[in-house]
């Protein structure tokens, strides 16, 4: 069964740091998001993405995140100058027109020292 | 802006026992509203969607209902098993965000 993968699967990065996390959302879907997770909170909104612009945006996606689509296979979350307050574990997902039931990568872990 | 409010945070139950898992939200404009598991350390599974325009869903053992009216969802589990025991989250859906509740955390003792 087709999924969404997200690696790296753990990351450990120091303050001020830029970050890369990769996802590759499932082959036919057409809009992606990334959610953020911080330990013993709410699964938080960050970005969706559709046909290679972002569709809304959450007041915690600042100047500091930004989001791209490189291939055709690759959708990526950056975080410029990475803050402690950025440890938190973050999800990729993605769905196809049609549907609204989003599937979920397994998540990395960003951890900020 | 929407609040999700998932009561208790966590629920410990005997195996085969039938429960259900309460959600409620604060504004009633939602597309669709979405049940999820989490294991540790792991991702989220879908479970099951339902539709603003429905009442409730169903999957196996599991049955969701949706009263938008009220602002609630439940989640109802029949004949729990020790492989049930996981986080559960509810999810309200508008436009292409997801608002999450902080989850109830269920075990199913053998």
């Amino acid at each position: 069964e087709p999924e969404v993968t997200q690696t790296p699967s753990h990351q450990v990065t120091q303050m001020g740091q830029e970050v890369i996390l990769r996802c590759v959302p499932i082959s036919n879907h057409l809009y992606f998001y990334w959610y953020r997770q911080i330990l013993g909170q709410k699964v938080e909104f960050l970005v969706s993405f559709y046909n290679n612009e972002i569709s809304e945006k959450s007041e915690i996606f600042d100047d500091q995140f930004s989001v791209e689509r490189p291939d055709g296979s690759n959708f990526t979350l950056k975080i410029r100058s990475t803050k402690l307050e950025d440890s938190a574990m973050y999800f990729c997902a993605s769905n196809w027109e049609g549907t609204d039931t989003q599937y979920f990568g397994p998540g990395t872990r960003l951890t900020v020292l | 802006k929407q609040e999700v409010t998932q009561i208790p945070a966590a629920l410990s139950v005997p195996e085969g026992e039938n429960l259900v898992l309460n959600c409620s939200f604060t504004d009633s404009a939602i597309y669709n509203l979405q049940w999820f598991r989490q294991d540790p350390g792991k991702g989220l599974t879908s479970l099951l969607l339902i539709q603003s325009s429905q009442r409730e869903q169903t999957s196996g053992r599991l049955n969701a209902s949706l009263d938008k009216s009220s602002g609630r969802s439940t989640l109802y589990i029949a004949a729990s098993q020790p492989g049930d025991s996981a986080t559960y989250l509810c999810a309200t859906g508008a436009n292409s965000k997801l608002t999450f509740g902080k989850g109830i955390t269920l075990s199913v003792r053998p």
